[in-house]
């Protein structure tokens, strides 16, 4: 059980381009999804929480506008990388998790995304 | 604010145990997780810890102290298998997860 379904898992695209990650909870309804960012060799940074039927909840340096969260079922969230440049190419993840406590997030398998 | 330490890599034989310890300072407590992650992949779920003592699962076991703000994972029979980041995350007052940096573990043969 508790199965995350991430997708696409790699992505290349050119510059400019708009990036749009799919996030599925499977077997469970997720009231919480999170997403992460990781850049090589670095931990995990927590970008922004989603709520359905809410609005995200973005960290600190993490622009609302470039980085489209939606959260619009209890088992779907998008994120949507606009105008994307080389910067963000970076290993993107999805988490969902039923905000309890003792309750684990389980992850999707991520997605690689590399601007050309 | 919110801490937690862990080491930045260990390094271990083949067959051997390890222990990888983590403290925390956070705004509350309502548990605190490993995961396992492998190079270029997204962490695994390994164990929850709520309550002091130790919990066991298989080659693997888990420790919490609260009072001392103190988590160690304990890997038994190493496996070449078992070399990745081992990742700490408590979780505080508002169930959000606050992560650790990760131990990077290497295994030996």
């Amino acid at each position: 059980g508790a199965v995350v379904s991430q997708h696409p898992s790699w992505v290349i695209c050119k510059s400019g381009t708009s990036v749009k990650i799919e996030c599925r909870s499977l077997d469970f309804q997720a009231t919480t999804m999170f997403w992460y960012r990781q850049f090589p060799k670095q931990s995990l940074m927590l970008m922004a929480t989603s709520n359905e039927g809410s609005k995200a909840t973005y960290e600190q340096g993490v622009e609302k506008d470039k980085f489209l969260i939606n959260h619009a079922s209890l088992t779907l969230s998008t994120l949507t990388v606009t105008s994307a440049h080389p910067e963000d190419s970076s290993f993107y993840i999805c988490s969902a998790s039923v905000p309890q406590g003792g309750q684990p997030q389980h992850f999707g398998d991520g997605t690689r995304l590399s601007i050309l | 604010g919110q801490n937690i330490d862990q080491p930045t890599e260990m390094t271990a034989t083949e067959g051997a145990i390890v222990q990888i310890n983590c403290t925390y300072q956070t705004s509350g407590f309502n548990g605190l997780f490993w995961y396992q992650q492998h190079a270029g992949e997204a962490p695994t779920f390994l164990s929850y810890n709520v309550l002091d003592g130790l919990e066991e699962k298989g080659r693997f076991s888990s420790f919490l102290s609260r009072s001392k703000g103190y988590s160690y994972l304990l890997l038994k029979e190493l496996q070449m298998k078992d070399s990745a980041s081992y990742l700490c995350a408590v979780q505080d007052s508002n169930y959000q997860l606050i992560w650790g940096a990760g131990t990077k573990l290497i295994i030996k043969p």
